[in-house]
């Protein structure tokens, strides 16, 4: 049973670069949650997607935007990349539960992670 | 605004001993609780978890003690074994919300000494 997975592992653009991660949620699973964990710091939800849109953002700018596949995979697109932006992007998946536009249940499973460093 | 604080940076433990690894949050909303151990190099792994409607939830090694009234809950590890040497983060999310999204600490570093 495959977990999550993301791509790349390692990442190194510089500043104003556009950067694009990618993410295949767990097997069964159709809800995709994006974090940022800056040095020192726990992770931090930037967004969430389920049903191909984007259901709730965290505190970051419009320069970080998602997309979800018909397959429940998802990219997280970052825009004129700042050095700030350097960090470790998490991708994390979970099972919707109930019928259509139900929550997400609450446990979250998170992939490997992308290491992104902005120069 | 921190609204889940894990207060500790490090704890440092003897293998064989009990681990307790704390944590606080300040929304009252919260009613779901979790707790995920990281490595370096790799992704948050899925600990233990525990609903605002219980106490306390136990898995093996790992038990989970919720005081909503003191709004702080804690991890317990027995007996700590060198390979729980990790970062461990408290998550927090609410119900009723949109999403199920995790507000986390900063985290704990436990280091198990053989």
């Amino acid at each position: 049973d495959a977990g999550v997975t993301q791509s790349p592992t390692h990442l190194i653009k510089t500043r104003g670069q556009q950067v694009t991660l990618r993410c295949s949620p767990k097997s069964g699973h159709d809800t995709v949650s994006w974090y940022q964990q800056a040095l020192g710091q726990g992770p931090q939800f930037i967004f969430q997607y389920y049903e191909e849109e984007e259901r709730q953002r965290g505190n970051f700018p419009d320069r970080f935007s998602g997309h979800q596949f018909p397959n429940y995979s998802s990219e997280l697109n970052v825009n004129a990349l700042l050095l700030g932006d350097s960090a470790l992007y998490l991708c994390a998946s979970s099972e919707a539960y109930g019928l259509a536009g139900a929550r997400s249940t609450d446990t979250q499973y998170f992939g490997p992670g992308t290491r992104l460093t902005v120069l | 605004d921190q609204q889940v604080k894990q207060n500790s940076p490090s704890l440092s433990v003897q293998e064989g001993r009990i681990s307790i690894l704390n944590c606080d949050y300040t929304n009252s909303m919260f009613d779901y609780f979790l707790w995920y151990k990281k490595y370096p190099a790799e992704g948050p792994t899925f600990l233990i978890s525990i609903s605002s409607i219980k106490d306390k939830n136990e898995d093996g090694r790992f038990t989970v003690f919720l005081n909503k009234s003191a709004k702080h809950l804690s991890l317990h590890i027995v007996p700590s074994q060198p390979g729980d040497s990790a970062v461990y983060f408290c998550a927090a999310s609410m119900s009723g919300g949109a999403t199920n999204k995790l507000i986390f600490g900063t985290g704990t570093l436990l280091a198990v000494q053989p």
